[in-house]
């Protein structure tokens, strides 16, 4: 299960190898997802975003599923790579504004 | 500038000062966020400014905080009297999307406010 406060969800992973991240997000009429990568003293980064009328979107190496009816978004990164290694954050836009999760953080190993 | 930017990327002050943190949004944007994130933890929202004016600003904490972007462009986070809890990043984002959120945030990569 996830946990909050200072102790983020850790996945990792081996170079080479796919993630998977989950979310679970927290409102039925949010219209517009977006996932957001962000590595230590930086802003977060805009990695890819799907709209509620779809429930899958591919990027390069980047795959976003949702599924609406559990308010549930996941991001598959193929082939993960030692810079992918970072915190990343799902946002659902909510009256306007992107209201984000707790995020998990992706290490990778050589 | 090519990105968002904001300054300053650091500052430390004492408790019951006054702070401001600037943001200079991406050219051309025209909505505005402020976010503030802790250690651990997501950014939170804040506020929302669609040109000069602010079009949510139901994030802000309480009345010590306040946010200005007087001319559509710049924008200054203000906080009185600070507290050790206000200890956070604190991020902005930028906007091309008129009349709410369709697209991309841009994000700075924020101030750091230690309050001591």
């Amino acid at each position: 299960g996830e946990s909050v406060g200072l102790h983020l969800p850790t996945l990792s992973v081996q170079e080479g190898d796919n993630s998977i991240i989950n979310c679970a997000y927290s409102n039925s009429a949010s219209d517009y997802f977006i996932w957001y990568k962000q590595e230590s003293g930086k802003g977060p980064q805009f990695i890819i975003d799907i709209r509620s009328n779809m429930d899958k979107r591919q990027g390069q190496r980047v795959t976003v599923l949702l599924n609406k009816t559990v308010k549930h978004l996941s991001l598959q990164i193929a082939a993960t790579q030692p810079g992918d290694s970072a915190v990343y954050f799902c946002a659902e836009n909510f009256t306007d504004k992107l209201i984000f999760g707790t995020g998990t953080r992706l290490q990778v190993f050589p | 500038g090519a990105g968002v930017s904001q300054t300053p990327s650091n500052k430390v002050t004492e408790k019951g000062k006054y702070v401001e943190l600037r943001c200079d949004p991406i050219s051309g944007h025209t909505a505005l966020y402020w976010y503030r994130q802790s250690l651990g933890q997501g950014p939170e929202f804040l506020i929302y400014f669609q040109g000069t004016g602010a079009a949510d600003d139901s994030g802000l904490p309480n009345d010590r905080f306040f946010a200005v972007r007087p001319e559509g462009s710049v924008s200054t986070l203000k906080i009185q009297r600070t507290e050790r809890g206000d200890s956070a990043v604190y991020l902005c984002a930028s906007s091309s999307e008129g009349g709410g959120l369709a697209g991309e945030l841009f994000f700075g990569e924020g101030s750091r406010l230690t309050v001591l």
